[in-house]
């Protein structure tokens, strides 16, 4: 059980182009998800909370109108990345936190953005 | 602002090796720690969770313990082989219930 995915797995964009990424929790409800971005040999860095029926809460320095998060329902949250460019290349992990407050955290396959 | 930092950054070793990873972090005002596998180009595995009134948990060969007090855990891998090769990370819970993580250490198993 506690089975996260995320789709697609890997894409590549042009420049300028937006890009939407899918954030699915299988087999239970979330009602908090978390948006992370990962860069090679480094760790993971929260970019937002997002929280089903209401606004994204962003961290520090991440540009809520350049990453745009929707959590329309219990088990789903879209991260769009909109006129991507080449720095916006990454490895973003989505997580869904068990319903619970303290709930572990279960964390998807991720998926690798190259925009060109 | 809790840091979390993980030595050795890289550890290589020869199969069958016992090892440890080490994880401290700088506030002690923390709901868990958690230690994950990364795999190349993967998402991440949790291998041990473990509440802030804890001291270790336990599975198969991995065994963690958590000194909240002076801010470390450690991950002691026992009998160790080629599958366990992977990004190892330490994450804390913290007040605000964010997971911070730590920058990870790069375990090689050598056959």
């Amino acid at each position: 059980g506690a089975v996260v995915s995320q789709h697609p797995s890997r894409v590549i964009c042009k420049s300028g182009t937006s890009v939407k990424i899918e954030c699915r929790s299988l087999d239970f409800q979330a009602t908090t998800m978390f948006w992370y971005r990962q860069f090679p040999k480094q760790s993971l860095m929260l970019m937002a909370t997002s929280n089903e029926g209401s606004k994204a809460t962003y961290e520090q320095g991440v540009e809520k109108d350049k990453f745009l998060i929707n959590h329309a329902s219990l088990t789903l949250s879209t991260l769009t990345v909109t006129s991507a460019h080449p720095e916006d290349s990454s490895f973003y992990i989505c997580s869904a936190r068990l319903a619970g407050g303290l709930g572990e955290q279960f964390f998807g396959p991720g998926t690798r953005l190259t925009v060109l | 602002k809790q840091e979390v930092t993980q030595i050795p950054a890289a550890l290589s070793v020869p199969e069958g090796e016992n090892l440890v990873l080490n994880c401290s972090f700088t506030d002690s005002a923390i709901y868990n720690l958690q230690w994950f596998r990364q795999d190349p180009g993967k998402g991440l595995t949790s291998l041990l969770l473990i509440q802030s009134s804890q001291r270790e948990q336990t599975s198969g060969r991995l065994n963690a313990s958590l000194d909240k007090s002076s801010g470390r855990s450690t991950l002691y891998i026992a009998a160790s082989q080629p599958g366990d090769s992977a990004t190892y990370l330490c994450a804390v819970l913290d007040s605000s219930y964010k997971l911070i993580f730590g920058s990870g250490t790069r375990l090689l198993v050598r056959p």
